[in-house]
């Protein structure tokens, strides 16, 4: 049980390229998450995934965008990397119950991106 | 919109003395909180959550967590730190009241940082 995988752990990018971090989570949960995490700014949430199927948007979603590939996996796409989205991701996981917003999250061990 | 504040950036404490890490919510009806430790280089690890009853919560490692309603705190305690115990801690709220049958989000605070001296 791997728990919260992301891939990769490191990468630099040149302004204009783009990418997508992957996520996958082995935990049959149904929620899943992108943040990104900047010093002083603690965790900022991007797109989050309440169920296979559907998307939303969080609080910094520009320049981003997410698939739901199935219930494993949630990727994030940057189309065109610009500085200011180096940053530390993190993807997480939680189960949510129907009837319920008691649930906890559990997070991968995070993508450091660089971008020039 | 829910908010929560770490009104401290870095707490330093002496090994075996307590500890204390200070957070505060604000949420428009009844919250959920957490705290999450992040070790250097590391994702975040869940160390315990506030959902109703006792006001006080036992989680991972000898933490605990003391919710207090009125002064819309949970601060974060552990009697003895260890070193090892040095880490970037953040605390967590979820609004227990659902919007429009939508889906709620965690907010987190900036994170303090533990320094724990032998």
């Amino acid at each position: 049980n791997a728990g919260v995988t992301q891939t990769p752990k490191f990468q630099v990018l040149k302004t204009g390229q783009s990418m997508t971090l992957q996520c996958a989570q082995d935990m049959n949960h149904n929620s899943m998450y992108w943040y990104r995490q900047d010093p002083g700014m603690g965790l900022r949430l991007i797109y989050y995934s309440a169920s296979e199927g559907t998307t939303d948007k969080g609080e910094v979603p520009n320049g981003y965008n997410v698939s739901r590939l199935n219930k494993r996996e949630f990727s994030l796409r940057l189309e065109s990397a610009a500085p200011s989205q180096t940053s530390v991701y993190f993807c997480a996981s939680s189960f949510r119950p129907p009837t319920s917003l008691q649930e906890t999250q559990y997070f991968g061990p995070g993508t450091r991106l660089l971008v020039l | 919109a829910q908010s929560v504040a770490q009104p401290e950036d870095q707490v330093n404490v002496a090994e075996g003395n307590p500890l204390t890490v200070k957070c505060t919510y604000s949420v428009s009806g009844n919250p959920y909180l957490f705290w999450y430790v992040q070790y250097p280089n590391r994702g975040l690890q869940f160390l315990l959550k506030y959902i109703t009853g006792d006001n006080l919560v036992k989680g991972s490692y000898g933490f605990e967590a003391e919710f207090n309603k009125s002064q819309t705190s949970f601060h974060l305690k552990k009697p003895s730190a260890l070193v090892s115990d040095s880490a970037l801690y953040f605390c967590a709220v979820r609004d227990m009241a659902p919007r429009d049958l939508g889906y709620s989000t965690l907010t987190f605070g900036k994170g303090t940082m533990l320094l724990v001296s032998p």
